[in-house]
């Protein structure tokens, strides 16, 4: 079975400050591992995705996430936020063993303000 | 266009009513899943399909549900007998084998 905790549903920051969004799993195999952002009355989008390729991985806007396999961390991050980052963003895991079916997190809301 | 598409967009039913989304993925994509997400939440997932093969089916589908794919391409998810609890956004999302999903832009159910 597979699981993904996402620590804060919402997260507040500043324009131009740095952006942190934590993210837990579980998994049974090795993982896949997604971030996917939402914006209001928008599909989901992907961010970047883990295929244990490198640990560091870099995705679009800025964000990259670091796969930590001795903490089962995937924590999102971006240096500056920019205003057109406020959203939901999804921690997602992925299982192989059943055709790649996603596991997603609960979510982190981003607030940016001015 | 050449992504997902999910119609209608927005769907208003009385309960009790029958309801019938369609789901286009993208055309190369053998892959097909529906999920649900309701107000606050990740979305969940509901079923998938291999071409036209629905290979796992979660238990959240209840009985009222059910997900086609008849020829491969396009599929169909039907709920018979809505109730406000299956008032929800329902996406669908396409994938090569070794490809990430692409998602639609889903169809927001309310069930009055």
């Amino acid at each position: 079975a597979q699981s993904v905790t996402q620590l804060d549903s919402h997260v507040s920051v500043s324009e131009g400050t740095p952006v942190l969004l934590r993210c837990n799993y579980s998994s049974s195999y090795s993982p896949s591992l997604f971030w996917y952002v939402q914006h209001p009355n928008k599909g989901l989008q992907l961010l970047l995705k883990y295929t244990s390729a490198a640990t560091l991985v870099k995705g679009i806007n800025g964000f990259e996430a670091e796969f930590k396999k001795s903490e089962t961390s995937f924590h999102l991050t971006k240096p500056s936020a920019h205003m057109s980052d406020a959203a939901e963003y999804f921690c997602v895991v992925s299982d192989q063993a059943a055709g790649n079916k996603l596991t997603f997190g609960g979510g982190t809301r981003v607030l940016v303000k001015p | 266009d050449t992504g997902v598409s999910q119609d209608p967009r927005h769907k208003i039913t009385k309960r009790g009513q029958n309801v019938t989304f369609r789901c286009d993925p993208i055309s190369e994509h053998n892959r097909l899943y529906w999920y649900r997400q309701t107000l606050g939440q990740g979305p969940e997932f509901l079923t998938y399909f291999q071409n036209e093969a629905q290979l796992e089916k979660s238990r959240l589908l209840s009985d009222r549900f059910s997900a086609e794919r008849p020829k491969g391409s396009f599929s169909t998810l039907e709920i018979q007998r809505t109730e406000q609890g299956d008032s929800a956004m329902y996406l669908c999302a396409s994938s090569s084998d070794r490809g990430h999903p692409f998602f639609g832009s889903g169809t927001r159910l309310t069930v009055v």
